[in-house]
């Protein structure tokens, strides 16, 4: 079946600049995560769902990050006031359940001009 | 707070032999441990996983990862090495407190098969 997808793939904007990164995950899983991973480090947590309750976002670098799953799929990653600092690939997960096993997108690589 | 350990950047080891790709980790109460695999220009893939039980764990692709709860660790291992498994491997850890889903990963280690 179909697994997670990630779009864009690729962003590139400029300093200042609003950006919102989409998450579908695997149809019916009930829990959706948000990572973010910079060059030759592992991904890093930034917050997670269970349906549309967002449960965590403990590793949310600051207020200009936000995520929303309003009806309890599809996700929104978004980044206000971009800076040089948040360019990194993005990643989002998916688990049928509750701490079940996390199945990865391909991710957005985000660049900060 | 807990954190995962990869003490090597890269691994090498040549095609046909036994290879272990190292973690440890630190964590408050039982935690559940993983292996993804990175391909260049790929997402993440889970190997395998330990929740509870047997120590050693079998995963795809005919990786393993052995549980050694006195040491804090869960080393990935294969009995013999394909060019094709060269990739970047992350160990993960994720705690009981927050449910299981707040998962930690190690800065990866590039396993580099020689032919």
């Amino acid at each position: 079946g179909a697994g997670v997808s990630q779009s864009p793939r690729y962003k590139v904007t400029k300093r200042g600049q609003d950006v919102a990164l989409r998450c579908d995950p695997i149809s019916g899983h009930v829990s959706l995560y948000w990572y973010r991973q910079a060059l030759g480090q592992g991904p890093e947590f930034l917050t997670y769902f269970n349906y549309e309750a967002q449960q965590d976002k403990s590793g949310l670098p600051n207020d200009r990050f936000s995520a929303e799953r309003p009806e309890g799929s599809i996700s929104t990653l978004t980044i206000q006031r971009t800076e040089q600092r948040d360019s990194a690939m993005y990643r989002c997960a998916s688990s049928a359940r509750a701490a079940d096993t996390q199945y990865f997108g391909p991710g957005t690589r985000l660049t900060v001009l | 707070a807990q954190s995962v350990a990869q003490p090597e950047d890269q691994v090498n080891v040549a095609e046909g032999n036994p290879l272990t790709v190292k973690c440890t980790y630190s964590v408050s109460g039982n935690p559940y441990l993983f292996w993804y695999v990175q391909y260049p220009n790929r997402g993440l893939q889970f190997l395998l996983k330990y929740i509870t039980g047997d120590n050693l764990v079998k995963g795809s692709y005919g990786f393993e990862a052995e549980f050694n709860k006195s040491q804090t660790s869960f080393h990935l291992k294969k009995p013999s090495a394909l060019v094709s498994d060269s990739a970047l491997y992350f160990c993960a850890v994720s705690p009981p407190s927050g449910g299981y889903q707040k998962v930690t990963f190690g800065t990866g280690t590039k396993l580099q098969v020689i032919p």
